[in-house]
């Protein structure tokens, strides 16, 4: 059982690039959400989604994308990065029962330059 | 809106001696509310939750949590703090049965 899992550990890109995080949960999860946090800010929500099909804008979604074609993944996609993205950003998921408990991927640390 | 605020950024605690973190929180109905743990290069871990119910709740790894209502806290206690405890700690509270809104952390490191 992985739980949740993220590619790529590291990424380096240059201002204007693209590139798609994925997240990947094998517990059959409805919820799935994307976090990005910077030093001293915490976490902050990009998008999340209820279920397969259904996504939503979370505290800071500008400069990102999202989609959910399956329940299992949850692919972050940002267009035209800006030094601003640069961030540590995780994927989460979370069952519909009554626990509320997120389930957090290991991360991702994006450098934007 | 709803917001936590966890006022210590950096806490430093001798091995062995007690901790209390503090969290307080701004939500206008019954909060659900977390204490997760962060390990440097790690992604985040439940250390407990509290919906509803005894307002002192227990956690992994020896922690504990009392909720107060009046003070709107949930501030997370050890009795003796471990070496290992060394990490960042977040406080957060669900928004709905949706969403979790979380607080900026509290860095604990511990001196021998």
């Amino acid at each position: 059982n992985a739980g949740v899992t993220q590619t790529p550990k590291f990424r380096i890109l240059k201002i204007g690039q693209s590139m798609t995080l994925q997240c990947t949960q094998d517990m059959n999860h409805n919820y799935m959400y994307w976090y990005r946090q910077d030093p001293g800010m915490g976490l902050k929500l990009i998008y999340y989604s209820v279920g397969a099909g259904i996504t939503d804008k979370g505290e800071v979604p500008n400069g990102y994308n999202v989609s959910r074609s399956t329940t299992e993944d949850f692919p972050l996609r940002l267009e035209l990065a800006a030094p601003s993205q640069t961030s540590v950003y995780f994927c989460a998921s979370r069952g519909g029962d009554s626990s509320y408990e997120q389930y957090f991927g290991p991360g991702t640390r994006l450098t934007v330059t | 809106a709803q917001s936590v605020t966890q006022p210590d950024i950096h806490i430093t605690v001798s091995e062995g001696a007690s901790l209390e973190l503090r969290c307080n929180y701004s939500y206008g109905a019954t909060p659900y509310l977390f204490w997760y743990v962060q390990s440097p290069g790690q992604g985040l871990q439940l250390l407990l939750k509290y919906f509803s119910g005894d307002t002192l709740v227990q956690g992994i790894k020896g922690f504990e949590a009392e909720f107060k209502r009046s003070q709107s806290s949930f501030n997370l206690r050890k009795p003796s703090v471990h070496w290992s405890d060394a990490a960042e700690y977040f406080c957060a509270v669900g928004i709905g049965n949706e969403k979790l809104t979380f607080g900026t952390g509290t860095r604990l490191t511990i001196i021998p």
